[in-house]
């Protein structure tokens, strides 16, 4: 019955270097988001994982950004080269998606990034 | 995938009635409309989902009209602890969920 789940909670990290943020989705949820959040500003759409479709990339801002979701379940952000305007909150959330258009996200309690 | 336009920010006092209202002019007949609730620093949370006429949770109220171009979500008697940013989505067959800016409800005692 555990919701979703995020690790680290916070994560400060010098210039250049590479970072992975970690994701468990509710157990039994297809679906699962990546979403990144600065400081006073709305959601920002990064990655979507569905099953085993391919993934939509279309949010990711650069080449630095990449994510994996291993087994149909955890999911790992990682971004490369680690910039300051990388710093935000990156959210995860995970739905039981089906066809119809209700998709309820549960979203994670974030990972805040502050990047040196 | 429909955009929405809803008001950056409102102001409220404890036990009056909040009405937000969000503009989805483009929303397609498969699109529902999800209202989201976003605390510092949490996660948004889901409150309430609709596709016409009026839903009514133990959180909320969605007024839907006919042509489905708006909605409102309404809280009732608010309190301190209402105050967040509030989210409206359309979502439909797409899956994707675009947030935008959201709706800053402060709530004063």
């Amino acid at each position: 019955g555990a919701g979703v789940s995020q690790s680290p909670s916070n994560k400060v990290t010098e210039k250049g270097k590479d970072v992975e943020l970690r994701c468990d989705p509710i157990s039994g949820h297809t679906a699962l988001y990546w979403y990144r959040q600065s400081l006073g500003q709305g959601l920002e759409f990064l990655i979507y994982f569905q099953g085993n479709s391919a993934p939509d990339k279309s949010g990711l801002p650069s080449d630095r950004f990449s994510a994996e979701r291993t087994g149909g379940s955890v999911s790992t952000l990682t971004i490369q080269r680690t910039q300051q305007e990388d710093s935000a909150v990156y959210l995860c959330a995970s739905s039981s998606w089906t066809s119809g258009g209700t998709d309820t996200q549960y979203f994670g309690p974030g990972t805040r990034l502050t990047v040196l | 995938l429909a955009k929405t336009t809803q008001p950056i920010s409102m102001d409220s006092y404890e036990g009056q009635e909040v009405n937000i209202t969000c503009s989805h002019n483009n929303i397609a007949t498969n699109d529902y409309i999800t209202w989201y609730q976003q605390f510092p620093s949490q996660g948004p949370r889901f409150i309430i989902q609709g596709y016409k006429t009026k839903v009514t949770n133990e959180v909320a109220s969605l007024f839907i009209p006919a042509d489905r171009k708006s909605s409102t979500l309404s809280l009732p008697r608010v309190s301190l602890s209402d105050t967040a940013v509030y989210y409206c989505l359309v979502e439909g067959d797409t899956d994707k969920l675009i947030f935008g800016t959201g709706t800053r409800l402060q709530v004063f005692p």
